[in-house]
């Protein structure tokens, strides 16, 4: 079936750029969604990506495509202590009626 | 102000007491869907509706029921809770399966 990796942790210090990574095995996804989630919250869709792009900007988030290697990555441009949080990785395939998430990445941001 | 809403958002009961956790969106949303989260397993997929008395299973539909009467509502009901439901539960809406879902609060449930 269909499966979305992550690592578990990163830490970085406030300022620097945050790089979380995604593999996925399911070539039929349409849409790959990074979704926050903040303690004690549900989670907040931050950015999603076609299949079909290669790349998304939005503000100081970048989110690149590799659909020949399956890898999804979240780039957060100075990072700030707000964006402590988990995020996670997700996939849908057409036809399918869920979403399927990764294992959540916990970004800890170091003052 | 757009929202999902779930109740209760903690629950502690004993095994073999039905419950019910309650879900609610104010968006005219059709396709509504309940998740739970386990720590290292992500989000997995329980029941989904894609509208009113159109219900179906996810990936880990046993122990669970749901009814779905009016489009607002979806609640989820553990007919006789076990110890390993004792989980994060997430209810969410959307215009449509494969678009931005958007969450509920979240309801944390012990089984003793």
């Amino acid at each position: 079936g269909e499966d979305v990796e992550q690592s578990l942790f990163l830490s970085v210090r406030e300022g620097d750029s945050s790089v979380i990574n995604c593999t996925y095995t399911d070539s039929s996804s349409t849409y790959l969604y990074w979704y926050k989630q903040e303690p004690g919250a549900g989670l907040q869709l931050l950015t999603y990506i076609f299949s079909n792009m290669d790349m998304k900007q939005d503000q100081r988030l970048t989110v690149l495509l590799n659909k020949k290697d399956k890898h999804l990555s979240l780039r957060i441009a100075d990072t700030q202590t707000g964006d402590s949080a988990i995020y996670f990785c997700a996939e849908a395939e057409t036809g399918r009626r869920a979403l399927t998430f990764g294992s959540g990445t916990r970004l800890q941001v170091q003052p | 102000e757009a929202q999902v809403t779930q109740n209760p958002r903690y629950l502690i009961t004993v095994t073999g007491k039905k419950l019910t956790v309650t879900c609610s969106q104010n968006m005219n949303h059709e396709y509504m869907s309940w998740y739970r989260q386990d720590p290292g397993l992500g989000l997995r997929q329980i029941y989904y509706s894609m509208n009113v008395e159109v219900t179906d299973k996810g990936d880990v539909p046993e122990g669970y029921k749901v009814s779905r009467k009016e489009k607002r509502n979806f609640p989820l009901i553990l007919e006789s809770p076990s110890p390993n439901q004792t989980s994060l539960y997430f209810c969410a809406s959307s215009l449509g399966s494969g678009v931005e879902q958007y969450f509920g609060p979240g309801t944390r449930l012990t089984v003793t």
